[in-house]
Parts: structure tokens; C-alpha cells; sequence
């Protein structure tokens, strides 16, 4: 059974930085073929994709975040952590983290999601 | 950049079909993936690979993609269909997942 499950801070103040982590089961991120990705959806508003680890050495960043964004990933610990600095109230967000089971970044596709954790940024 | 565009609303009286759009350059090339929102939960695939249903997911979502637009299809919608509904695809000449920016479904 694959669960994810997001865990962090539900405040954060404007110019922090943000640490998201990902504890998930029934998938091991050394396996070939697994990638762990980081989708953010502020009230309201539309999915936005943020960034993706995958099982081997390969992380790929959204180019608009890519300056505030680091991926990495604790095999050993079924984690994935994302850490997002100088954090705006424009960040508000719910923050999910979702699996993709595939080799092929063609077939790139969230086949798992976590319950999404609920992060406002405000003073 | 990627853009994929998805009218905002769509309404359907029940047991009629839903027909939902995703429009992007060339998107017949890319493999389509849908999914399925609704208020306060989690994102749910419903269809992947342009056509393919997860385990689970009734036979009435069904998708469909060629040329610059991918559709994705609920017939015989019901009042539990009601939601958000996203496509996605991975674009790669950027190496990024793309997101639409959501169809809202409404079941009248």
C-alpha cells in the first residue's frame, strides 16, 4: 500500500525559509523508475508543478522557483524534503507531495498523492 | 514555456456527457494525463496516457488526444462528479511537468 504524507510548519513568516518533508511507504526511491514531486495549489487557484526527485541522481527544478527551491531525498529514511527560501504571502498554499512510478519522463504522471499540508505565510 | 489551456467551466445536466478540453501546441505528440479534484481533498488520476484508466476509475472517463487539443470524457455524469479537473503532460524541451489551469464541473 503507497502512502505520502507531507509534514511541516503551517506558518511561516515572509522572508523565511520553508521546510516541507514527504515520508512515504510502499515504494522504495531507489528503485528504478521512482520519482517523488512537490505540487503546490494556493486557495482558489490552479495546480502548480515545483520540482521532482528521482530515484537515481536527476533533480528538475520549475524555472519560475528554481532560485528558491532545493529537492533532496533520504533513501534510507522514505523522505523527500523540499526547501523553499525567502517565503511571500503570495507562497500560501496547500503543498503536495505525489509519486510517479515510471522511466520515461513522457509518462511523467502522479499515480499517488499525499493529503497536502496547508502552509500560510504572513507576519 | 509549455502552456496548456482548459476552458474554466464546464455544466451538464445529469446522465448526459461531459466533454472537458485541454489545448496545447502540438499536444498529440505528448502523452495526456487527467485529474480529478474535488473541494478539500487530494488530486485523483482518472485517466493517464491520453486514454488509460487506473484501476478503480469507472468506464465513463474516458480520454481522447490529437493534434493541438486532448479531451477528456465523462459520460452519464452524476451529481459525484462534480469537480475540479486538471490535465497535465510532461513537456520535454524544458523538463518540466505542466499543469492546465483547471476545469470546473458542474453538474446542473
Amino acid at each position: 500500500q503507497v502512502t505520502l504524507r507531507e509534514s511541516g510548519p503551517a506558518l511561516v513568516k515572509p522572508t523565511q525559509t520553508l521546510t516541507l518533508t514527504c515520508t512515504f511507504s510502499g515504494f522504495s526511491l531507489s528503485t528504478s523508475g521512482m520519482c517523488v514531486s512537490w505540487i503546490r495549489q494556493p486557495p482558489g487557484k490552479a495546480l502548480e508543478w515545483l520540482a521532482l526527485i528521482d530515484w537515481d541522481v536527476d533533480k528538475y527544478y520549475s524555472t519560475s522557483l528554481k532560485t528558491r527551491l532545493t529537492i533532496s531525498k533520504d533513501t534510507s529514511k522514505n523522505q523527500v524534503v523540499l526547501t523553499m527560501t525567502n517565503m511571500d504571502p503570495v507562497d500560501t498554499a496547500t503543498y503536495y507531495c505525489a509519486r510517479i512510478q515510471g522511466s520515461n519522463p513522457r509518462m511523467y504522471y502522479f499515480d499517488y498523492w499525499g493529503q497536502g499540508t496547508l502552509v500560510t505565510v504572513s507576519s | 514555456s509549455y502552456v496548456l489551456t482548459q476552458s474554466p467551466s464546464v455544466s451538464v445536466a445529469p446522465g448526459q456527457t461531459a466533454r472537458i478540453t485541454c489545448g496545447g501546441n502540438n499536444i498529440g505528440s505528448k502523452s495526456v494525463h487527467w485529474y480529478q479534484q474535488k473541494p478539500g481533498q487530494a488530486p485523483v488520476m482518472v485517466v493517464y496516457d491520453d486514454s488509460d484508466r487506473p484501476s478503480g476509475i469507472p468506464e465513463r472517463f474516458s480520454g481522447s488526444n490529437s493534434g493541438n487539443t486532448a479531451t477528456l470524457t465523462i459520460s452519464r455524469v452524476g451529481a459525484g462528479d462534480e469537480a475540479d479537473y486538471y490535465c497535465q503532460v510532461w513537456d520535454s524541451s524544458s523538463d518540466h511537468v505542466v499543469f492546465g489551469g483547471g476545469t470546473k464541473l458542474t453538474v446542473l
